[in-house]
């Protein structure tokens, strides 16, 4: 049962546009999120998060949006930049398990110059 | 750069050795996690250490055995793998485990072959 789903595979944006990373989640107990990015042969990298009680985060040109009612979070990249491509992955924490990280299955980005 | 720093970068065993993977992190972290990933797949949790002990063990078979010698460090010990466990293993800490809404720091990881 994957309780965490990033439905699109891959993504290509133009540099300079706005990216959009989607993911939806099953378990109503998350109440944690998170988006790694991650590029070949490096360890994933903290991006962003955002907590339950919260609908928006933002740091700098990313921005993460909660809609807890649709299970559904999404990561906007603006503007996109070559170097943002990389595989990013949407990840939940459902906090009576402390730190246990539900990782859905990534999108590649490619922004193209 | 990361502030998870993992040793090898890189292993190739034989079904009958015996080798260590190390993870070190110098940001006070009192929480260390193993994952381990397989290509185009998201990180699996295998082991989480909270203050220096194991919290959780996602059944995880006994040919890999952690050890946290101290806040800083942690070994993952790997004895009799088979091909199947090649993958590409990844450290990552975090401030605690409980409470605060903190996020894992990973290390580049170790990408293990098993021959």
């Amino acid at each position: 049962d994957q309780q965490v789903k990033q439905n699109s595979p891959s993504l290509s944006v133009q540099e300079g546009r706005i990216s959009i990373l989607n993911c939806d989640y099953t378990n109503s107990m998350f109440d944690y999120f998170l988006w790694y990015k991650k590029y070949p042969a490096e360890g994933p990298t903290f991006l962003i998060s955002i907590s339950s009680i919260k609908d928006k985060n933002e740091d700098g040109r990313f921005t993460v949006f909660l809609n807890k009612s649709a299970k559904h979070l999404s990561l906007h990249i603006v503007p996109s930049q070559p170097g943002d491509s990389a595989v990013y992955f949407c990840a939940a924490r459902e906090g009576t398990s402390g730190s246990r990280l539900t990782f859905g299955e990534g999108t590649q980005l490619t922004v193209n110059p | 750069d990361t502030e998870v720093t993992q040793t090898p970068k890189h292993l190739v065993m034989g079904m009958t050795n015996k080798k260590s993977l190390k993870c070190e992190q110098h940001m006070g972290h009192r929480a260390m996690y193993w994952y381990k990933q397989k290509a185009k797949k998201p990180p699996e949790l295998m082991f989480v250490y909270s203050y220096e002990k194991l919290s959780i063990n996602e059944s995880v078979p006994s040919r890999f055995s952690p050890e946290c010698p101290n806040s800083s460090l942690l070994n993952l010990h790997l004895h009799a793998l088979q091909p199947e466990d090649s993958a590409l293993y990844l450290c990552a800490s975090s401030q605690q485990t409980l409470g605060l809404n903190q996020p894992q720091h990973f290390g580049d990881g170790t990408r293990l072959s098993i021959l």
